[in-house]
């Protein structure tokens, strides 16, 4: 059965570095692993996408072993304003059982 | 360049009822997904549509269906309303299906409330 699995929530001090892991045993061969934010009353914002090893962009990096089977998404230096929902999607399964996975959710709170 | 816009935004339906939600794609997509998110489930997939063809469904009775036109915007449908299908409905656009390395865009959701 195809899952994905985060922390329930996070604690965290501006300043400070963040990193979240979601764990996804089934993931597709092909298929990319995206992390969203959420705020309350808002559809998820795409924050990276990576396939292996590392990807880096303005806002955080993403950490991805060579089996794949999980990822790390680190947000450095966060700030009051990153206190949101942090979600991880992979693709898992295939042909007719291939289905787009989110995980869990991971609750971040940022404290001043 | 404009959003994925869905409307409406709010809706209250009766049990029993059925609903349509619509979804507007961003401008020269062509894959639209659909979720439904609820604070016990969270976001689960609902079904996928690519050049108005349904590629992948989730784990849904056959009471949630969807379509895709041809000018890439997407109606789901839910008939005989239960009091469980209270939740905020989201659609994202991609110019890929999947996750292949291409981003998702999402629109603000509809939150469906069943009474």
């Amino acid at each position: 059965l195809a899952k994905t699995t985060q922390p329930i929530s996070m604690d965290s001090y501006e300043g400070q570095e963040v990193n979240i892991t979601c764990s996804h045993n089934n993931i597709a061969t092909n298929d990319y692993i995206t992390w969203y934010q959420q705020f309350p009353s808002q559809g998820p914002r795409f924050i990276i996408q990576g396939y292996k090893t590392k990807v880096t962009n303005e806002v955080a990096s993403l950490f991805i072993p060579a089996d794949r089977k999980s990822s790390t998404l680190s947000l450095p230096r966060v700030s009051l304003s990153d206190t949101a929902v942090y979600y991880c999607l992979v693709g898992a399964g295939r042909d007719s059982s291939y289905k787009l996975i989110f995980g869990s959710g991971t609750r971040l709170l940022v404290r001043p | 360049k404009a959003g994925v816009t869905q409307t409406p935004r709010y809706l209250i339906k009766t049990r029993g009822q059925q609903v349509t939600l619509s979804c507007s794609p961003i401008s020269g997509h062509r894959s639209v997904s659909w979720y439904q998110q609820t604070p016990g489930q969270g976001l689960q997939f609902l079904f996928e549509y690519f050049s108005e063809t349904q590629r992948n469904k989730g784990n849904f009775p056959g009471r949630f269906s969807g379509r895709q036109f041809s000018n890439s915007r997407s109606e789901m449908n839910v008939s005989t309303l239960e009091l469980g299908d209270s939740a905020l409905y989201l659609c994202a656009s991609s110019h890929q299906p999947g996750t292949g390395g291409d981003e998702q865009y999402f629109g603000p959701g509809t939150r469906l409330t069943v009474t």
